[in-house]
């Protein structure tokens, strides 16, 4: 099992442009989610998918959409990048209301916006 | 709501000594609370969770946390630090209904003085 994966895993771009950035689970799980890392923050929500084909905001969704494509892929898209959006993107996974519910995180993405 | 509080955004021990990283939760309803750790330039693991079913939990690498209703805090221990340790560590509380969201604490880094 590869657990939850990531693409890429470093990214630079410059104000305005467009970017989606990428996440697949492979343990069948029904909830996944989006976080943002930045120094003295610890992780924001931005969005999540409680269940295929729901999505919700979380608390810091400006900026951002998601697609959840299908029940193992949720993509974060910044539609014009902003050097605020400069940040280190975390995505997760859970089997939501099981006794095994704890979240999974991938590697990360390293977004750097000038 | 529920809110985290992690007391120190940096700890210094030296090796062998305790650890102790502190975490205050507000919840309104029952918590369930989690620890994780985050190596440098990895995503996060999870060290362990508290579900009701005791209040001294363990987790791996040799880490145990405390649930103090009275308190309303979770703190972290570990009696006897190693290098390996050093890392940072997340603090964190399922938020309410059943979408499985985190809210998570400003985060602790642990530094290890040989």
């Amino acid at each position: 099992n590869a657990g939850v994966t990531q693409t890429p895993k470093f990214q630079v771009l410059k104000t305005g442009q467009s970017m989606t950035l990428q996440c697949a689970q492979d343990m069948n799980h029904n909830s996944m989610y989006w976080y943002r890392q930045d120094p003295g923050m610890g992780l924001r929500l931005i969005y999540y998918s409680a269940s295929e084909g729901t999505t919700d905001k979380g608390e810091v969704p400006n900026g951002y959409n998601v697609s959840r494509l299908n029940k193992r892929e949720f993509s974060l898209r910044l539609e014009s990048a902003a050097p605020s959006q400069t940040s280190v993107y975390f995505c997760a996974s859970s089997d939501t209301g099981t006794r095994f519910d704890e979240q999974f995180f991938g590697p990360g993405t390293r977004l750097t916006v000038l | 709501a529920q809110s985290v509080t992690q007391l120190g955004s940096h700890v210094s021990v030296s090796e062998g000594a305790l650890v102790l990283l502190r975490c205050n939760y507000s919840s309104s309803v029952p918590p369930y609370l989690f620890w994780y750790v985050q190596y440098p330039n990895q995503g996060l693991q999870l060290l362990l969770k508290y579900t009701s079913a005791a209040t001294l939990v363990k987790g791996i690498n040799g880490f145990e946390a405390e649930f103090k209703k009275s308190e309303t805090s979770f703190h972290l221990t570990k009696p006897s630090a190693h290098m390996s340790d050093a890392a940072e560590y997340f603090c964190a509380v399922r938020g309410s209904g059943n979408t499985g969201k985190l809210i998570f604490g400003q985060g602790t880094t642990l530094q290890v003085k040989p």
